[in-house]
């Protein structure tokens, strides 16, 4: 059974840049069909995909966080990770790795990392 | 981007009661809806995909159905362990999206 685990600092001081890492255990990364991607929430609010990629190297990114995410695969440690350059207050939030295939219907979730940004 | 809008935003309700939940999306989307459930302190959990495709392991009570931009989420005999948020997701066009969520409490 595939399942997630998202590592990484939980607190980012502002105008740094967010990295976290996804683990991936179960299952090989680099399946066919398979994408990978992030989805954030922040406290009390609702669910923003953030971007995606699969093995290949092929990435999709949300046009409104764009400019400041690098979405990046490592097949050989079955990871894959999320950077956010130029954090703010309003980047903070829960952030969940994901799986999903080509209907883009997100499952298996991680457990979610909250991530503060705060000096 | 589409837009997707839930209502309502909270409920309450009482152990067996049926509920429904809508979504509308800001354009048709056909039937590229899914549902999820979230627990406080949890990640979502998918429920029901493509509109009206129950996830392996989800009871027989969940139910979808819609297509176009509007659609429902049945919950026909409200369990103890259903007390969640459910939001809905389209996933006709990047950017994917999410309605704001439906908080169901204990009446």
């Amino acid at each position: 059974q595939l399942q997630l685990q998202e590592s990484g600092p939980g607190l980012v001081k502002p105008s740094e840049t967010l990295s976290l890492t996804c683990t991936v255990f179960g299952g090989s990364i680099s399946s066919s069909g398979y994408y990978w991607g992030w989805i954030r929430q922040p406290p009390g609010k609702g669910l923003e995909w953030i971007a995606s990629i699969y093995y290949s190297g092929s990435t999709y990114y949300n046009p409104s966080l764009k400019s400041r995410v690098i979405i990046s695969v490592d097949t050989s440690k079955n990871q894959f990770s999320l950077m956010l350059s130029s954090v703010t207050a309003a980047d903070t939030a829960v952030y969940y790795c994901v799986s999903h295939s080509r209907n883009n219907w997100f499952d298996p979730w991680g457990q979610g990392t909250l991530v503060t940004v705060s000096s | 981007d589409i837009q997707m809008t839930q209502s309502p935003s909270s409920l309450s309700a009482s152990v067996g009661d049926r509920v429904t939940i809508t979504c509308r999306a800001s354009q048709s989307i056909s039937t590229y809806l899914n549902w999820y459930q979230q627990k406080p302190g949890k990640a979502p959990k998918l429920l029901i995909y493509a509109a009206s495709s129950l996830q392996s392991g989800v009871p027989s009570r969940f139910s979808g159905s819609g297509s176009g931009t509007d659609f429902t989420l049945t919950i026909s005999c409200l369990q103890p362990e259903d007390f969640a948020t459910y939001c809905c997701q389209q996933s006709y066009s990047s950017p994917w999206t999410f309605g704001q969520g439906t908080m169901v409490e204990i009446k």
